[in-house]
């Protein structure tokens, strides 16, 4: 079964703080995602990376970066969190390729920013 | 933009009832399409994908979704429900001749009375 990991499922910064979300996959997937969820807005897509090294802004990228450094791991990151940041994050990986692929998604991380 | 919709925020029936959540996209072209479900407490699973062929797709735990390339939709059915269906329930799309990004439209959160 693929498994894609984050690192922590609560987490509690205050605000002005950097705050880093880590994600892992163990299916050598090309693609990672990284969504928030909100209520009544569904997913929305942050960032995402199709190859190590490699990015791509989302629908609602600002106060946010990423990293990958590793084809397994795409951070998140937080540069100085806000109150209105507080939501649930989702990474997520997919192979590459047109069609025959689906989205397969971590367990969330809900942040609160205070 | 790219732009998926779902046409109830908030179902509720009785066990037994059937089930139609509907979903409707708005952009040409060659799509995969995907239904996810959301759990209490669980991360997004699939429920079922459509990618090329019988438009009439099933997927686990007796739900199925009927491509309408016509219309742009591709709701979700289930002929009878059970109080374990309460869940919410995303509609997404990829497309293939644009990025590798999936957009989610902005769930329907279902609630089974037993």
């Amino acid at each position: 079964d693929v498994k894609v990991t984050q690192s922590s499922r609560y987490l509690v910064k205050r605000t002005g703080e950097k705050v880093f979300l880590e994600c892992v996959q163990d299916m050598d997937h090309e693609n990672m995602f990284w969504y928030r969820q909100d209520p009544g807005l569904g997913l929305r897509l942050i960032y995402f990376s199709y190859d190590v090294k490699m990015k791509e802004k989302g629908d609602i990228p600002e106060g946010y970066s990423v990293s990958r450094e590793k084809k397994e791991r795409f951070s998140l990151i937080l540069e100085s969190a806000s109150t209105n940041q507080t939501s649930m994050y989702l990474c997520a990986s997919s192979l590459s390729g047109a069609g025959l692929t689906e989205a397969f998604f971590g367990q969330g991380t809900r942040l609160t920013v205070v | 933009a790219q732009s998926v919709s779902q046409h109830n925020h908030h179902v509720i029936l009785s066990e037994a009832a059937s089930l139609e959540l509907g979903c409707n996209y708005s952009y040409g072209g060659t799509v995969n399409l995907f239904w996810y479900v959301q759990y209490p407490g669980q991360h997004l699973q699939l429920l079922l994908k459509y990618f090329s062929g019988d438009p009439l797709v099933k997927g686990i735990k007796g739900f199925e979704a009927e491509f309408i390339k016509s219309k742009f939709s591709f709701n979700l059915r289930k002929p009878s429900v059970q109080w374990s269906d309460t869940a919410e329930y995303f509609c997404a799309v990829r497309r293939e001749d644009y990025g590798q990004n999936f957009v989610f439209g902005p769930g329907t959160r279902l609630s089974v009375l037993p």
